[in-house]
């Protein structure tokens, strides 16, 4: 099994719809973030936490919302889903020492296509 | 605010023919820049740190250096299995950019037999 999933992997939905991503992990890192990739413009970061009660807003945030239920679990949420959010999303995590490093583990990604 | 620019965006060579992928960027503070292997359908995977100029890593075929300005992923003899989108990311030390890495657009690397 992998150590950072993603569900759903692929899905589609129609504008104003809410959608909910989500991440969980088994490494025990306590850092854990969501990207966004488009072609042409690379990773972008929307939210990352650093332990359970730690939010913080990424570059991109706006028209997203996140929880984290667990040291394990992440979850993104679109609540009016737009066809400009339709993009390749990725969890990822770190704990303190890798964070340090660099060292991003990720997870195989969930494609959103809005229409 | 932290940038990373990457060059060329899509690289083909022939198995054997080795070339450089360049990083350049601009950041406050670095705390240290860092390459990443994707491949289709996968989520990226981590291959170097570099923390300060003159710092080089090698992996395999690949080697990575760092100027003040610029890394470049070295290549070196290819095989197609090296094909991928390479991804250079920086991580600022500190200010409103502490606790995240900003990523470059990627090089597609497509290396035919």
């Amino acid at each position: 099994d992998a150590d950072v999933t993603q569900t759903p992997r692929n899905r589609i939905t129609k504008t104003g719809k809410r959608i909910m991503l989500e991440c969980s992990q088994t490494k025990g890192h306590d850092r854990m973030y969501w990207y966004r990739q488009d072609p042409g413009l690379g990773l972008r970061l929307i939210y990352y936490s650093f332990d359970v009660k730690d939010i913080n807003k990424g570059e991109i945030s706006d028209g997203y919302s996140v929880s984290r239920q667990a040291q394990a679990k992440f979850s993104l949420s679109l609540e009016s889903a737009i066809p400009n959010q339709t993009a390749l999303y990725f969890c990822a995590t770190s704990d303190s020492w890798t964070h340090n490093t660099g060292e991003l583990f990720f997870g195989e990604g969930s494609r959103l296509t809005v229409l | 605010e932290d940038q990373v620019t990457q060059s060329p965006e899509a690289l083909r060579l022939q198995e054997g023919e080795s070339s450089s992928l360049n990083c350049s960027y601009t950041v406050s503070g670095l705390r240290g820049l860092f390459w990443y292997r994707q491949d289709p359908g996968k989520g990226p995977e981590f291959l170097f740190t570099l923390y300060s100029a003159g710092e080089e890593k090698e992996k395999e075929r690949l080697k990575a250096t760092l100027t003040k300005k610029e890394s470049f992923l070295h290549i070196t003899a290819p095989k197609p299995e090296d094909s991928a989108t390479y991804l250079c990311a920086v991580h600022n030390a500190g200010g409103t950019s502490y606790g995240k890495l900003t990523f470059g657009q990627g090089t597609i690397l497509t290396v035919h037999p």
